[in-house]
């Protein structure tokens, strides 16, 4: 089965507002996870990493959350603009370097 | 820096014919990946490709296949198609040993 999930398949938000976006594994060995941005029509894009060693991870406006101990993950996005639309996928790193992905949460940014 | 390209951008084919498809991976990087994105399924991964060799393979019928060339390129095979392999080929590659995988704009298949 699938070991990577994500809480809600649709959020609202209004810009300017912060996005969470959480995505639950069942592997407590994994020990790699991205997070990748797909818009209408493209190539996920790469976002922020995170290693099982770290339990926190900042980019520009964003930030990956890691908890081991419920197997937790969330993309956190500051001050979210019109552009950050588009579905939001967590992905962790299998054995034999497959990434395996959750079905993916649209965000949506409303004015 | 040019990101990972592929082609052809949509192809359109019959059942039972055979598609192929194309990808050049982010100059320096050594590993390739394919992915289906197949509506109400996710991404699921296909093959790994590194130095030439396949290296890991999910789980997807023999028909699928594909092979890295010496310039890391590579392409992806797909034999007797049926009209559920109709989805989103993408591809990524990284550098040799690195996680952290790069998508291209993926090849749109359509099966009728």
């Amino acid at each position: 089965g699938e070991s990577v999930g994500l809480h809600l398949p649709t959020l609202s938000v209004q810009e300017g507002d912060n996005s969470i976006i959480n995505c639950a594994y069942s592997n407590s060995a994994s020990d790699y996870f991205i997070w990748y941005k797909q818009e209408s029509g493209k190539g996920p894009q790469f976002i922020i990493d995170i290693r099982s060693n770290m339990d926190k991870r900042q980019g520009q406006r964003v930030t990956v959350l890691l908890n081991k101990t419920v197997k937790h993950l969330s993309l956190q996005i500051a001050a979210t603009q019109p552009g950050d639309s588009a579905v939001y996928f967590c992905a962790e790193i299998e054995p034999g370097y497959a990434l395996n992905f959750g079905k993916g949460t649209s965000l949506l940014v409303t004015p | 820096e040019a990101g990972v390209t592929q082609s052809p951008t949509h192809l359109i084919k019959t059942r039972g014919q055979q598609a192929t498809l194309r990808c050049s991976p982010i100059s320096g990087h050594t590993s390739v990946y394919w992915y289906q994105q197949a509506l109400g399924l996710g991404l699921q991964f296909l093959l790994w490709y590194d130095e030439g060799e396949e290296r890991n393979r999910g789980n997807f019928p023999p028909r699928f296949s594909g092979r890295q060339f010496p310039n890391y390129s590579s392409e992806l095979n797909v034999n007797a198609l049926e009209l559920e392999d109709s989805a989103l080929y993408l591809c990524a590659s990284s550098l040799q040993g690195a996680f952290e995988q790069y998508f291209g704009p993926g090849t749109r298949l359509t099966v009728t």
